[in-house]
């Protein structure tokens, strides 16, 4: 596709229930973001890769979340035993190039808005 | 106190005015991101500068390394640039200002 895609767009799951939310980046784009932004909030930084290499966890909240790209093209943001203050927008985006060796635009993913009941 | 502060938080404006937000920041960048959310809840990267100042159509971004401050200017602002303009710094983790909501009246 042409752009960032997520799936699904919306979850709505029970507290203690896991989730996985999925992110597809723009074809050959070798670094993807993970975000969460709550409700009139900014986004915050969760994690990023380059490639398939998970280059720095240190947004995750705790170890319920977890991320993968085993293959450096889709990754998957996993939480664990879902908590309702865990309800919130997550935001996946790649850019081109390397993180770290150049700074470039980040193009960012429709979202997938999670509600945690 | 947040590393990365915009002002205003709310900006509302008749169309054809211009328009200012600022970004202020205490940590060190590589790079000050303009993002553009639409009401429908996408962003898109407006501008990404790291010294002197971008325009792109009616939008300016200025950025002042000494001073650590950033300016988003909109030259006869429209209603549908109505959205929430986001500053963010960093260099591959982006720390997120909150937010400027600006809304434009016809």
């Amino acid at each position: 596709g042409a752009g960032v895609s997520q799936s699904p767009r919306y979850k709505v799951t029970k507290r203690g229930q896991d989730v996985a939310l999925r992110c597809d980046p723009i074809s050959g784009h070798v670094s993807l973001y993970w975000y969460r932004q709550a409700l009139g909030q900014g986004p915050e930084f969760l994690t990023y890769f380059n490639y398939e290499a998970q280059q720095d966890k240190s947004g995750l909240p705790n170890d319920r979340f977890s991320a993968e790209r085993p293959e450096g093209s889709i990754s998957t943001l996993t939480i664990q035993r879902t908590e309702q203050r865990d309800s919130a927008m997550y935001r996946c985006a790649s850019s081109l190039h390397k993180a770290g060796s150049s700074t470039d635009t980040q193009y960012f993913g429709p979202g997938t808005r999670l509600t945690v009941l | 106190k947040n590393e990365v502060e915009q002002s205003p938080q709310n900006l509302t404006a008749q169309e054809g005015e211009f328009i200012t937000i600022n970004c202020s920041y205490s940590v060190g960048i590589s790079a000050l991101h303009w993002l553009q959310q639409h009401p429908g809840g996408g962003i898109v990267s407006l501008f990404m500068l790291s010294s002197g100042k971008k325009k792109h159509g009616r939008l300016i971004a200025t950025i002042n390394i000494q001073e650590k401050h950033s300016s988003l200017h909109i030259t006869a602002s429209h209603p549908r640039d109505s959205a929430v303009y986001i500053c963010a710094v960093g260099k591959q983790k982006l720390v997120f200002g909150q937010g400027t909501r600006l809304t434009i009246n016809p």
